[in-house]
């Protein structure tokens, strides 16, 4: 059973370009979130996709922009690169919450982001 | 505003040397309380969910346990193996979104 998978492992980009990251969800789950993970702190939350539609947002500008497909995968979209969006992202799924009760979430290996 | 902390920020133990870390967590609704490891340069791992006060987990030398105002994750004759950042994070459903992290407690068991 394949779990989160997330490409490209790394990247180097520069300030101002324009970057995609990918990220296939683990079988069997219908829901993806993205995080940011700053060096020495912890994941920051992005967005969440289920049903290829934004359902919750974070505290991210809109520079920051996503996509699900309908087989669940998921693009993350960063336009406008800062130097202060170097971070490790991180792709995470699980199955939606159901019934007031919500389930753990999976993560990928992550995406090494690099703005110079 | 909803937020988690963890202490210490470091821990080194001797292998064998037992402890516990620390997650307080001031959240309004608490909807799930989650610990995950964290290797270097990698994908948190999933370690154990607690939904509601006095509920424990266990899973080989972890132990989780859950109050209303805080988690301890409980490592018990500790292995150079369990060396990693421990991250805990709490789901709570409300305007900030999805899951809300700790900076985590780095750990290191030395043989």
């Amino acid at each position: 059973d394949a779990g989160v998978t997330q490409s490209p492992t790394h990247l180097i980009k520069t300030r101002g370009q324009q970057v995609t990251l990918r990220c296939s969800p683990k079988s069997g789950h219908d829901t993806v979130s993205w995080y940011q993970q700053a060096l020495g702190q912890g994941p920051q939350f992005i967005f969440q996709y289920y049903e290829e539609e934004e359902r919750q947002r974070g505290n991210f500008p809109d520079r920051f922009s996503g996509h699900q497909f309908p087989n669940y995968s998921s693009e993350l979209n960063v336009n406008a690169l800062l130097l202060g969006d170097s971070a490790l992202y991180l792709c995470a799924s699980s199955l939606r919450p159901f019934g007031g009760q919500v389930l753990e979430q999976y993560f990928g290996p992550g995406t090494r982001l690099t703005v110079t | 505003e909803d937020q988690v902390t963890q202490s210490p920020e470091a821990l080194r133990l001797q292998e064998g040397e037992s402890s516990s870390l620390n997650c307080s967590y001031t959240v309004s609704g608490l909807r799930g309380l989650f610990w995950y490891r964290q290797d270097p340069g990698k994908g948190p791992e999933f370690l154990f969910t607690l939904y509601s006060a006095g509920e424990e987990k266990e899973k080989e030398r972890l132990k989780a346990t859950l109050t209303k105002k805080e988690s301890f994750l409980h490592i018990t004759a500790p292995k150079p193996e369990d060396s990693a950042t421990y991250l805990c994070a709490v789901y709570a459903g409300g305007s900030q979104g999805n899951l809300i992290f700790g900076k985590g407690t780095k750990l290191s068991v030395k043989p």
